[in-house]
């Protein structure tokens, strides 16, 4: 298994600023996954993030938007980045310990709300 | 490019009665489907993969092939079973690398 702390639980933020969501794992693991999950909608890839090499963005997702850090293997940070109120969200990493195939880890999630 | 659906966004049964929550999905391999649950406060969790053909909580699983199906059953709910449930594959995606698609998610709701 792996347990996952994710912070801040969540925030109230200004439009055009920024916010870092932080990523903490109590196991090393390969990849980190950062979702995105609106309300009433599905959880929604934004990148996988590697320790060494640039994160993975999915379609719709991009790097200036949406950086992502990976110092180890077991922290990552998700910052969301020139923040609109369409940014309002929650923000979910996840692990999976053993493989893709096997059982996801989440944090608990950062409820985002830009005002 | 793979797909869940999940038609329902709310499932409301009263207690003791059986509980299908459908999944259908659309993949071109073959697909490892999971159910993952999550209760009012708590964070998502794995309820069930299909791989494993266990009963957990009372829920099972059947992967059907042929209508490209995971439902979700139990036959007597329970009102502990209110939550959120969502299904889920993970197969290879349209960038060539492995990933997790999840569907829309639908709310149990366990009348007492």
């Amino acid at each position: 298994s792996a347990v996952i702390s994710q912070k801040p639980s969540r925030d109230i933020c200004q439009r055009g600023t920024s916010l870092t969501i932080q990523c903490q794992v109590d196991s090393q693991v390969t990849m980190m996954f950062w979702y995105r999950q609106q309300p009433g909608q599905s959880l929604t890839l934004i990148a996988t993030a590697n320790q060494g090499s640039e994160a993975t963005y999915e379609s719709g997702f991009v790097i200036d938007k949406f950086p992502i850090s990976r110092p180890n293997l077991t922290f990552s940070t998700l910052t969301v980045s020139n923040m609109s109120p369409e940014d309002s969200s929650i923000y979910l990493c996840s692990v999976h310990p053993r493989g893709l195939n096997t059982e996801a880890f989440f944090g608990q999630g950062t409820r985002l709300t830009v005002v | 490019a793979q797909r869940v659906t999940q038609p329902e966004k709310l499932l409301s049964v009263f207690k003791g009665a059986p509980v299908e929550l459908k999944c259908n999905y659309s993949y071109s391999g073959s697909p490892e489907l999971f159910w993952y649950v999550q209760y009012s406060r708590q964070r998502l969790q794995l309820l069930l993969r299909h791989i494993s053909r266990e009963s957990i909580k009372g829920f099972t699983a059947d992967l059907n092939k042929g209508e490209t199906s995971f439902h979700l059953k139990k036959p007597f709910a329970q009102e502990e079973d209110s939550a959120m449930y969502y299904c889920a594959l993970s197969g290879m995606g349209s960038g060539g690398y492995q990933k997790v698609t999840f569907g829309t998610g639908t709310k149990l709701q366990v009348i007492p």
